[in-house]
């Protein structure tokens, strides 16, 4: 039963444009979602978060926007850079779960020039 | 930075050894975590401890067993290698806040294949 879905496997943006990635979750417990990077033969670096009480977070060009009724997040990313080509990861938890996270099934995004 | 080490980067292992995959972190978390990522699953994960000693099954745990002897150390045992555990390995570790601003730190990863 995947908790967390990612339905787009792969992504294709031009340089300078908007990438925008989705998430889905079904379990109504989690209240901590996170973004992971990752890079071929490295492992998955944390992005970006937000907790269930904000229903947007921005870290420069990193916006994650959370819908809590409709049990969606995505990530935005502007302007998108060839150094974001990468698979990316949404992943949910429940806090008090000392970090034990469900990750989606990942999306692979190319920023092409 | 934190720092988490996988022994190996590549591993190629026969049916029916016994695999040993080893993880060391230097930042004195208390939780450490295995996940396996393969592709169209994402990251699952097998499992993780939250002590020293300490052991809880993720949604993966068969065929694997795990031992934390150390605080620093998260070692990944295949008791018997089959050819459905040929994956990458990615091993994490975290700090407990209590809060929910707690994220992994994960290791660069041990692709294994089982021949």
């Amino acid at each position: 039963d995947q908790q967390v879905k990612q339905n787009s496997p792969s992504l294709s943006v031009q340089e300078g444009r908007i990438s925008i990635l989705n998430c889905d979750y079904t379990n109504s417990m989690f209240d901590y979602f996170l973004w992971y990077k990752k890079y071929p033969a490295e492992g998955p670096t944390f992005l970006i978060s937000i907790s269930s009480i904000k229903d947007k977070n921005e870290d420069g060009r990193f916006t994650v926007f959370l819908n809590k009724s409709a049990k969606h997040l995505s990530l935005h990313i502007v302007p998108s850079q060839p150094g974001d080509s990468a698979v990316y990861f949404c992943a949910a938890s429940v806090t008090g779960t000392a970090s034990k996270l469900t990750f989606g099934t990942g999306t692979r995004l190319q920023v092409t020039l | 930075d934190v720092k988490v080490t996988q022994s190996s980067r590549y591993l190629v292992k026969r049916t029916g050894e016994k695999v040993f995959l080893e993880c060391v972190q230097d930042m004195d978390h208390e939780n450490m975590f295995w996940y396996r990522q393969d592709p169209g699953l994402g990251l699952r994960l097998i499992y993780f401890s939250y002590d020293v000693k300490m052991k809880e099954k993720g949604d993966i745990p068969e065929g694997y067993s795990v031992s934390r002897e150390k605080k620093e150390r998260f070692s990944l045992i295949l008791e018997s290698a089959s050819t459905n555990q040929t994956s990458m390995y990615l091993c994490a570790s975290s700090f407990t806040t209590g809060g929910s601003n707690e994220k992994l730190f994960f290791g660069s990863g041990t692709q294994l294949s089982v021949l």
